[in-house]
């Protein structure tokens, strides 16, 4: 099966700095990529995707990045606020009868210091 | 973006009792849905796949006699924690898949006296 593997587990930055969350996939055959972000005890919101047939995605301050040859994808957060504090996941997944299964990576403690 | 409801958002109940969560898609139909476990500070970890009309995929080392799904309708799948231990005490999430992504219920938090 698919193993997803995410780093760093936490990450502090200051306010307007960049931030950069990686992750890395095993099966070749996945070919889409989306990224969460989850605040303490709510559910986890997709704020940005990719699938393997685009190199680079990018919406206002966060872009992802896909090299598919050495299977790793990346999360980019520009400037970065006091709001972008949460835990980010990354997943990987292919597609399915009946809806994509997605492989979770074990997530990034995002802490952006004021 | 497509909504996913569940219920209750949270539950205490005292060890050896039952609890069901309901998963909702409630505007689009849904013919797989997942449930996932997390404990704090940690990654959501996939417990089954709830397949409409027929039994449900359990992942490995997850006991299917514990944790009992249902898919009764496209909208609409349920987990029954059965007879259940502190150890069971975590944040249960559902989400159900479109063609372009899964979206996710709001959770549930068990907690198990």
């Amino acid at each position: 099966g698919e193993n997803v593997e995410q780093h760093p587990s936490t990450l502090s930055v200051q306010e307007g700095d960049s931030a950069v969350i990686k992750c890395t996939y095993s099966d070749s055959a996945s070919n889409y990529f989306p990224w969460y972000k989850q605040e303490l005890g709510k559910r986890p919101q997709l704020i940005i995707d990719i699938r393997s047939n685009v190199g680079e995605k990018k919406d206002q301050r966060i872009a992802v990045t896909l090299n598919k040859t050495a299977k790793h994808f990346s999360l980019h957060i520009t400037e970065t606020q006091p709001e972008d504090s949460a835990v980010y996941f990354c997943a990987a997944s292919r597609r399915r009868q009946g809806g994509n299964q997605f492989y979770f990576g074990t997530g990034t403690s995002l802490t952006v210091i004021p | 973006g497509a909504v996913v409801s569940q219920h209750p958002s949270r539950v205490i109940c005292k060890s050896g009792t039952s609890v069901k969560i309901e998963c909702r898609s409630l505007d689009f139909q849904a013919t797989t849905m997942f449930w996932y476990r997390q404990f704090p500070k940690q990654s959501l970890m996939l417990m089954a796949t709830s397949n409409e009309g027929s039994k449900a995929t359990y992942e490995q080392g997850v006991e299917k006699d514990k944790f009992l799904i249902n898919h009764a309708s496209l909208t609409l799948s349920t987990l029954t924690v059965t007879s259940a231990h502190p150890e069971d005490s975590s944040f249960y999430i559902c989400s159900a898949p479109t063609e372009a992504t899964q979206y996710f219920g709001p959770g549930t938090r068990l907690l198990v006296l």
